[in-house]
């Protein structure tokens, strides 16, 4: 079973530019997370979806981001435009399961956003 | 939100040394999970463990949900253990799935 992929594994870009990222969760996880660590903080929740529904956006940060999951398989999250303090490392996760937790959460690789 | 608290946060051992760090949470939980991001800055699953202990090679884990922590074990470390170990909850009692996660503790094994 593959894992949890993300694309690109490392982007440079100056401040300004548009950034999409890009997630494929693990086929028939339902369930699927963005999250980040910036300036070595702490890893932050962004957004969670259900299928294609954002169920929990809470974590973000301003209105330059946007995630989309069209057809309920792989993500977006798209950055404009970037500003330094959105480097970092953005990470996405997959899991099983509907409401009620408690199911393992599979990472991918994480991509290294440098913003210049 | 959760509080999640992990300690040390910074740790240096001599390769061959035993390690045991903690993660302390502020809530009940469905799942609690241990990573280690590695110095490429992937984040590798260690073990899912929301209670109870389990063992993988020279890592094990133990979760007292009762309590409110967890601990992992390191033995016989070696330098590619070095990075940083993040403890990760995600609430009980609610129908949210997300993660809260601690602050790390990173550690440095040297040769």
């Amino acid at each position: 079973e593959a894992g949890v992929t993300q694309f690109p594994s490392h982007s440079v870009i100056e401040k300004g530019q548009t950034v999409t990222l890009r997630c494929d969760p693990i086929s028939g996880h339902d369930n699927l997370y963005w999250y980040r660590r910036v300036m070595g903080k702490e890893i932050k929740f962004l957004l969670h979806f259900v299928k294609e529904s954002k169920q929990d956006e809470s974590g973000m940060p301003n209105n330059r981001f946007l995630a989309e999951r069209t057809g309920g398989t792989y993500s977006t999250l798209k950055v404009q435009p970037a500003e330094l303090e959105d480097s970092g490392v953005y990470f996405c996760a997959s899991s099983h399961g509907a409401a009620g937790g408690g199911y393992e959460q599979y990472f991918g690789p994480g991509t290294r956003l440098t913003v210049t | 939100g959760i509080q999640v608290e992990q300690s040390p946060p910074d740790l240096i051992l001599q390769e061959g040394a035993n390690s045991t760090l903690r993660c302390n949470f502020s809530d009940s939980v469905n799942n609690l999970q241990w990573f280690h991001q590695n110095p490429w800055g992937q984040l590798i699953n260690l073990f899912y463990i929301p209670s109870g202990t389990k063992q993988n090679g020279r890592l094990s884990a133990t979760t007292v949900a009762t309590e409110r922590y967890s601990l992992l074990y390191i033995s016989s470390s070696q330098t590619t253990d070095s990075g940083v170990y993040f403890c990760a909850v995600e609430r009980g009692r609610h129908n949210f799935n997300k993660f809260y996660f601690g602050s790390g503790t990173k550690l440095n094994v040297k040769p």
